[in-house]
Order: structure tokens, then sequence, then C-alpha cells
């Protein structure tokens, strides 16, 4: 078990740019989810997957958004034409399949996204 | 009004006070609530859980629920330095996914 895994540690891109992160779940987790934090604030839901399909995504979530869990395991977020607005850390989290457990949440490191 | 809502602090407290922490939630069907942990620069790290009614105790932590008054808090007895950081109470809605106050930052002055 070596914990929830995010890639980049940092990105700072210029406004308009696209980017993707990425996530690796704890391995025997099929929950993953994405949240993002602002300076001062508790982290934000964004969208999470059961194994490879997508169950919720925020209303508040922008079409330039997207997130992807193709074969269920590791996940990408993208984020198309960059505003400043979006900068934020960005933080991935999972859980275990085991029913009683499925709301305890684990946090990867994050990523934290600059926008020029 | 907020889903979950915490004080943002700060609270300052002396080192091997009682540290009280607080949070209400606007769901009555919530069931399970969460206690994290976040130090400046770091992730959210677990550190309490509670589903019934009462108290539910882990060394210096104790965790109150009263789904009544929809309100959760979290005590830190014997506060150390250590244990400053931003403390985030989160709670399960809808079965799917815990949604987040926005925290309240601790201080535990030496």
């Amino acid at each position: 078990d070596t914990g929830v895994s995010q890639n980049p540690r940092h990105k700072i891109t210029k406004r308009g740019q696209n980017v993707t992160f990425r996530c690796d779940p704890i391995s025997e987790h099929n929950r993953l989810y994405w949240y993002r934090q602002t300076l001062g604030q508790g982290p934000e839901f964004l969208t999470y997957f059961q194994n490879e399909a997508q169950l919720e995504k925020s209303r508040l979530l922008s079409d330039r958004f997207s997130a992807e869990r193709p074969k269920g395991s590791f996940s990408t977020l993208e984020i198309q034409r960059t505003e400043q607005g979006d900068s934020a850390m960005y933080l991935c989290a999972s859980s275990s399949n085991n029913r009683a457990a499925n709301e305890k949440l684990f946090f990867g490191s994050g990523t934290q996204l600059s926008v020029l | 009004q907020k889903e979950v809502e915490q004080n943002s602090g700060p609270l300052s407290v002396p080192e091997g006070a009682i540290a009280s922490l607080n949070c209400t939630y606007s769901d009555r069907g919530s069931q399970s609530f969460f206690w994290y942990r976040q130090y400046s620069g770091k992730s959210p790290e677990l550190i309490m859980f509670i589903y019934s009614n009462g108290d539910k105790e882990d060394g210096r932590f104790t965790a109150q629920l009263n789904k009544a008054s929809q309100y959760v808090s979290l005590l830190i007895r014997d506060s150390q330095p250590s244990d400053s950081a931003t403390y985030l109470c989160a709670v399960n809605i809808q079965g799917g996914k815990l949604i987040f106050g926005q925290g309240t930052e601790l201080s535990v002055k030496p």
C-alpha cells in the first residue's frame, strides 16, 4: 500500500492552455474522488467514480473540466482553456471496496495549479 | 445555508488545554461524520469518524454527535503544539460523497 499518488505536484500554465492531472489510487480501492481546494477553504467536491463509472459530477463544475477513469484504476482530470480562477490545489482521494469503509477517504498530496 | 459550517477561527489554546471544535450540517439524512486534520501545505488526513449519537473516544480525541441538533464536535485533550493545524469537518451526503466545511484553524501555544 503506497497511498494515493498524484502527478504532477505542481503545474504552472498560461491562461487558455489545457492541463491534465493524474491520480493513482490505493490499489484495492474502487472509489476515486476529485476535490478542489483554495486557500482558507475546505475541499470542494468535483466528481467521483466507482470503478470506471463516473457516478456524480458537481453542478458547479464548468464544462471545461472532464475526468476519466478508463480501466477503473488511475484517473485523469483535464481542464481545458484554463482561467486564473482555476488556480487551486486539486486533490484526489480514494476509498475502500468495503461497504463499511467506503466513506473513509484517503487523500493524495495534491496537484497545485497556478494559472498565469 | 452551507451544507457544512464551521467557525474558521483561528482558535488559540494554551498547551495542555482542551480544544473544542464545532460543526453543524444541514442535511438531516446524513449518517456519517468525519474529522480531518490538515497541516499547512499538506493534504487532509482522517483522524476521527462517528456514525451514532453520543461520544467516540480515540486517544486524546473525542468526537461527539447530536443528530437532533445536527451538530458534531471534536475535542482534543492535552493539546500539543503539534496539534496546530486546520481541522475539517466532513459529512457524507446522499450516500456518495463527502462535503467539507471550510475548516477551523487551531493554534496551540507553548
